[in-house]
């Protein structure tokens, strides 16, 4: 079944460190986001990727970095720089490049600080 | 900047009750708008979609939802809530010519039996 994987399901990080959360789709989507979702909030777009190698900076871009160098894959890096970076993390991906379509969600990674 | 907004953060109801939750955006251009759920333990997941035509969209498990222009407005309706509606609910706007979504606070419904 076609699909998105993030992977972990949860992470844990420790001060001063970078972790990267995986995010692979198998739906042959151009497009692909990050999300983070903090109680009350709703759903804050960090940062997206309409085309392989090329991304844009969404709403709360500060702290974080991503690369798109396959068509399936989206990782993105919590930096050090990141101060508040306890969340869960949602990636999606949809058809089309221009955002007219509805997104695909996964199952989403839950980071703490320890 | 565009927001969208939620009326409600938290409504319980009985089943058999019917349901709408409102959603209000901010944005006076051209729009997508969209309502997504997330069942417990389980991923987002689209419910309806407008992007133009009739104003009123019907969506999976009953649901529909009515775009007024005029108000900026695009509710949830649902005549009668099952316990298996327990969920929360997004709603969602996108600018025909951008790419970046913006999502409502979200609003948890729980169903009683």
């Amino acid at each position: 079944d076609g699909g998105i994987t993030q992977s972990p399901k949860y992470l844990f990080r420790k001060e001063g460190q970078n972790v990267t959360l995986s995010c692979e789709q198998n739906l042959n989507h151009d497009a692909m986001y990050w999300y983070r979702q903090d109680p009350g909030q709703g759903l804050r777009l960090i940062y997206y990727s309409q085309i392989v190698n090329d991304f844009q900076k969404g709403d709360i871009a500060e702290g974080y970095s991503v690369s798109r160098e396959k068509k399936e894959s989206f990782p993105l890096t919590v930096t050090s720089a990141q101060k508040n970076p306890t969340a869960f993390y949602l990636c999606a991906s949809s058809t089309g490049r221009f955002g007219n379509q509805p997104q695909h969600f996964g199952d989403g990674t839950r980071l703490s600080i320890l | 900047a565009q927001s969208v907004s939620q009326h409600n953060h938290h409504v319980i109801l009985s089943e058999a009750a019917s349901l709408e939750l409102g959603c209000n955006y901010s944005y006076g251009g051209t729009v997508n708008l969209f309502w997504y759920v997330q069942y417990p333990g389980q991923h987002l997941q689209l419910l309806l979609k407008y992007f133009s035509g009739d104003p009123l969209v019907k969506g999976i498990k009953g649901f529909e939802a009515e775009f007024i222009k005029s108000k900026f407005s695009f509710n949830l309706r649902k005549p009668s809530v099952q316990w298996s509606d327990t969920a929360e609910y997004f709603c969602a706007v996108n600018k025909v010519e951008g790419q970046n979504f913006v999502f409502g606070p979200g609003t948890r419904l729980s169903v009683l039996p």
